[in-house]
């Protein structure tokens, strides 16, 4: 049973506009989300991070929202250009238990 | 540093064969994890050391699977026999401590296992 998912398998931006990736969760418990970035032929690289005490973080570009009642996690990308395009998982931890689950990933394009 | 080394870049083998696949952390990390990634399931935690521990193998999906940490520096992931659905890119990735907020996991390149 996964514990995080991202049911967009797929997303399709045109540059300059914002990009939205969504995940949803189903463990209350979860204390800590982060956002990984994977391009082809790479392992993923970390991107951004909150922490469940939060529920917004920013870093240049990039927005990470918690909505904790809606069990909602969302990546914000603005403005979006070509060199995002990439597959985007979301994780989350559960740290007094040491488990990690991630989610199974949206592939962006973003077009010129 | 140059990050976490895993090898080889590409395996292609077939039924029934054994695989080994390796990997060198980033040096002073002490939490060492194995996943896979498949169309189908995204990119799944197969396992995790500490210390070089086994801390938490349940998603090692069954018992062809073992995975070896011998020292800070190696740890291998085996399949025995491996079987067409094993097929999927692996990847170790290494962490000072990724229970603390402050730090995060460090991927390796990925295996890509083709079993035939």
């Amino acid at each position: 049973d996964q514990q995080v998912k991202q049911n967009s398998p797929s997303l399709s931006v045109q540059e300059g506009r914002i990009s939205i990736l969504n995940c949803d969760y189903t463990n209350s418990m979860f204390d800590y989300f982060l956002w990984y970035k994977k391009y082809p032929a790479e392992g993923p690289t970390f991107l951004i991070s909150i922490s469940s005490i939060k529920d917004k973080n920013e870093d240049g570009r990039f927005t990470v929202f918690l909505n904790k009642s809606a069990k909602h996690l969302s990546l914000h990308i603005v403005p979006s250009q070509p060199g995002d395009s990439a597959v985007y998982f979301c994780a989350a931890s559960l740290h007094n238990f040491n488990k990690f689950y991630f989610g199974s990933g949206t592939k962006l394009n973003v077009k010129p | 540093d140059a990050g976490v080394i895993q090898s080889p870049r590409h395996e292609v083998t077939e039924m029934g064969q054994e695989v080994t696949l390796r990997c060198k952390p980033i040096s002073g990390h002490d939490y060492l994890f194995w996943y896979r990634q498949t169309m189908m399931r995204g990119l799944e935690l197969l396992i995790y050391f500490n210390n070089n521990v086994p801390i938490d193998d349940s998603g090692m999906p069954e018992d062809r699977f073992s995975a070896k940490m011998p020292n800070a520096s190696f740890s291998t992931l085996k399949i025995q026999p491996s079987e067409p659905r094993d097929s999927a890119v692996y990847f170790c990735a290494s962490s000072v401590n990724p229970f603390n907020s402050m730090d995060t996991q460090y991927f390796g390149p990925g295996t890509r296992l083709t079993v035939l």
